[in-house]
C-alpha cells in the first residue's frame, strides 16, 4: 500500500519569509498526490493537487508543489509567507481512491 | 469548492449511549464518501470507505458493528457510534469523492467540518 511522510512535524518561519512544507511518498503505482490545509476548528480545505499533468502544481493562497517521481517528493511551498497561512498542513497520496495522510506539519507564521 | 456539512459540530454524551453523526454534500452527488477519526495532534486516520447502496468497507481494526455506516443517498452518510465509550472520544471528519472516473485521478475528496465526540 502507499504512505507518506512529512518530514518536519513543526515548521516556524517568520512573516514575508519563504515556506517550505516536506513531503515524501511511496507507491507502487503512479499516485495522484494532494496537499490538505487544517485551519483550526476548521474543516480540511485542498490546496492543490497532481495528478500525473504537470509537475509544477499552482493551487490556492500562492502555494505551489513540484512533483519529482526520481525523489518520490511532493514538497509544498509559498515564496512569503502570511500570518492567516497558520495551520496544520497534510500530504496525502491516493491510488485508486485509496488515501493516505501524512501525520502533518504544523506551520507558525511568527511577525 | 464544493461543499460538505455535518452535524452536529459537537456532541457530549455519556458512556453506553449511541451517537448519529450526519455527513451530507449539498450542492453535488456522490457515489463514494470516507470516514475518519482523528485524534489531537494526530493525522487523519481513514475508517471506512461507502459506496451509496452498498455495505461500507471498513479498515482493519475498525469494528463495523460499533461503527455503523449508512450511505442512503448520494447526498446524505451517517455515522453512528453504537455503546460509545471514553476511547471512541475523538473528532470524526467525512468526505464525499466527487467528479472524474474513479480510480483515474481526476476526482477530489471533499471534507466535512467534522463532530468532535466527547464521552464522559
Amino acid at each position: 500500500a502507499q504512505s507518506v511522510t512529512q518530514l518536519d512535524s513543526h515548521v516556524s518561519v517568520s512573516e514575508g519569509t519563504p515556506v517550505l512544507l516536506r513531503c515524501n511518498y511511496s507507491s507502487s503505482y503512479s499516485p495522484s498526490l494532494f496537499w490538505y490545509v487544517q485551519h483550526p476548528n476548521k474543516g480540511l480545505q485542498l490546496l492543490l493537487k497532481y495528478t500525473s499533468a504537470a509537475t509544477l502544481v499552482k493551487g490556492i493562497n500562492g502555494f505551489e508543489a513540484e512533483f519529482k517521481k526520481s525523489e518520490t517528493s511532493f514538497h509544498l511551498t509559498k515564496p512569503s509567507a502570511h500570518m492567516s497561512d497558520a495551520a496544520e498542513y497534510f500530504c496525502v497520496v491516493s491510488v485508486l481512491n485509496d488515501m493516505r495522510f501524512g501525520a502533518g506539519t504544523r506551520l507558525t507564521v511568527k511577525p | 469548492g464544493a461543499v460538505v456539512s455535518q452535524h452536529p459540530s459537537w456532541v457530549i454524551c455519556k458512556s453506553g449511549t449511541s451517537v448519529k453523526i450526519e455527513c451530507r454534500s449539498l450542492d453535488f452527488q456522490a457515489t463514494t464518501m470516507f470516514w475518519y477519526r482523528q485524534f489531537p495532534k494526530q493525522s487523519l486516520m481513514l475508517m471506512a470507505t461507502s459506496n451509496e447502496g452498498s455495505k461500507a468497507t471498513y479498515e482493519q481494526g475498525v469494528e463495523k458493528d460499533k461503527f455503523l455506516i449508512n450511505h442512503a443517498s448520494l447526498t446524505l452518510s451517517t455515522l453512528t457510534v453504537t455503546s460509545a465509550h471514553p476511547e471512541d472520544s475523538s473528532f470524526y471528519i467525512c468526505s464525499f469523492l466527487e467528479g472524474g472516473l474513479a480510480g483515474a485521478g481526476l476526482e477530489t475528496q471533499y471534507f466535512g467540518p467534522g463532530t468532535r465526540l466527547l464521552v464522559l
